[in-house]
């Protein structure tokens, strides 16, 4: 299995603030095709989870332009360029390179 | 507007099957490309990936968990069915199930993540 580390783990951010998170996989995310099979997704408290960004950097419907995904791969980033009372939750990222699908730990973002 | 609801029991007993129904509305899973998984969270738990039904029927499960597992579809029902056996305590989870998205770039569909996720079911494994 493909193990996803994320970090940190726990993140406490400010109205107005820049947030990152890291991603880093032990194994290549990229496939034949040349995309790199890494998504984000935000589950908010006491909600499913919903995808933020998928293959590393394409946001998905309806997901506000402060949230920007990088990276190639093994190593990949999420950012909030400005961060907001409603972005609070635990952040995942999931590879879907190959299954099964593996999610890091979750990155725990509070105000 | 995709949609997807989980149903099944909220409480089973240790060695219990588990069967849960993922009913789906808004696309149909027996177009090319097409999937649907079952992911869960154990409570304090990350997420953790179960399974996931193509549209072709392939399946593909968790190593860790494939000799308690069975995903199914029923195309005419819009429904995809997760059974786990031998449940466990530590199987006490939010299960969800998830629809595998699809886009097209030029002529041929790629993955687009989970896009659309159910509302989730909670189950206790409890004597």
């Amino acid at each position: 299995d493909i193990v996803m580390t994320q970090s940190p783990l726990s993140l406490p951010v400010s109205p107005g603030e820049p947030a990152s998170i890291s991603c880093r996989s032990n194994q290549s995310l990229l496939h034949d095709n040349g995309y790199n099979y890494l998504d984000w997704y935000l589950q908010k408290p006491g909600k499913s989870p919903q995808l933020l960004i998928y293959l590393v950097s394409n946001r998905a419907s309806g997901v506000p332009d402060r949230f920007s995904g990088s990276g190639s791969d093994t190593d990949f980033t999420l950012k909030i360029s400005r961060v907001e009372v409603e972005d609070v939750g635990v952040y995942y990222c999931m590879q879907a390179r190959q299954t099964p699908w593996t999610f890091g730990q979750g990155t725990k973002v509070d105000i | 507007q995709i949609t997807l609801k989980e149903s099944g029991p909220t409480v089973v007993k240790p060695t219990q099957t588990l069967t849960l129904t993922c009913t789906f509305s808004g696309f149909s899973l027996s177009a090319s490309g097409m999937g649907v998984g079952w992911i869960r969270r154990p409570p304090g738990k990350a997420l953790e990936y179960l399974a996931l039904i193509f549209w072709d029927g392939d399946s593909r499960y968790n190593p860790s968990l494939k000799s308690r597992l069975t995903i199914t579809k029923d195309t005419s029902k819009n429904q995809v069915v997760l059974t786990m056996t031998n449940m466990d305590p530590l199987d006490t989870a939010t299960y969800y199930c998830a629809h595998r998205g699809r886009e097209i770039r030029g002529v041929q569909y790629y993955y687009s993540g989970l896009d659309v996720w159910g509302q989730g079911t909670t189950v206790t494994v409890s004597s």
